[in-house]
């Protein structure tokens, strides 16, 4: 089965970058998106096709992929930011879901 | 405004039968896929279940499969999930989620989400 791989926690200082790395053997041919969870929340679509934001979404929040890694950006961190970030993707055919493990953003 | 509000979660028992429904509100339900997302007790996501705008294409995950059934009524603007032999790692907030369609990539992804509901399977 198809996997992609998180860290587990990231942490940095408010105002720093923080960024959140996400593995994956298809990225190459398919779109990272990333997913905010908020504590006892339901997630929120942060970034998506890769680099892209929603509407509402800060500019701080940015997307970036090479070869089989995909990385979250956060420049200049707010305390609101802490949460749990995902990334997703779909397997080569398109019709499995996937998500990442998940990270522990903390900011303080 | 995009509604999804899921309903049916609660306490079973290991073996038993659940069915979740989620109500959707706020665009044209039937012209998009639909999706079951579930969460255990401090753990990430993972995907459950697809169903395509007119239910002609269905996917669920291994770990469901045989297991779980995912069924719509356009006409009621409804989603669910029958969910039967049930197991203590089935306990989990269970999300409705739309779909939306990626016009660069042609692939699905999670546009809106509900707030979920609680499933409990424990003796």
């Amino acid at each position: 089965s198809y996997e992609l791989t998180q860290p587990p926690s990231v942490s940095v200082s408010p105002g720093q970058t923080a960024r959140i790395t996400c593995s994956g053997d298809a990225l190459p041919k398919k779109y990272p998106y990333w997913y905010q969870q908020k504590s006892g929340q339901a997630p929120v679509l942060v970034i998506y096709e890769d680099s892209k934001r929603p509407s509402g979404i800060p500019e701080r929040f940015s997307g970036s992929s090479s070869g089989t890694m995909a990385t979250l950006t956060i420049s200049g961190a707010q305390v609101e930011d802490e949460a749990d970030y995902y990334c997703y993707s779909t397997d080569s055919s398109g019709n499995l879901r996937v998500f990442g493990g998940g990270t522990k953003l903390t900011v303080l | 405004e995009v509604q999804l509000v899921e309903s049916g979660g609660g306490l079973v028992k290991p073996g038993g039968s659940l069915r979740l429904s989620c109500a959707a509100s706020g665009f044209t339900f039937s012209s998009y896929s639909m999706n079951w997302v579930r969460q255990a007790p401090g753990k990430g996501l993972e995907w459950v279940s697809s169903i395509s705008s007119s239910s002609s294409y269905i996917y669920y995950a291994d770990s469901v499969k045989g297991r779980f059934t995912i069924s719509r009524d356009n006409a009621k603007n409804s989603l669910y999930l029958q969910m039967n032999s049930l197991r203590a790692e089935d306990t989990a907030v269970y999300y409705c989620a739309r779909d939306d369609l990626s016009p660069m990539s042609g692939d699905y992804y999670f546009d809106y989400w509900g707030q979920g509901t609680l499933v409990t399977v424990s003796s």
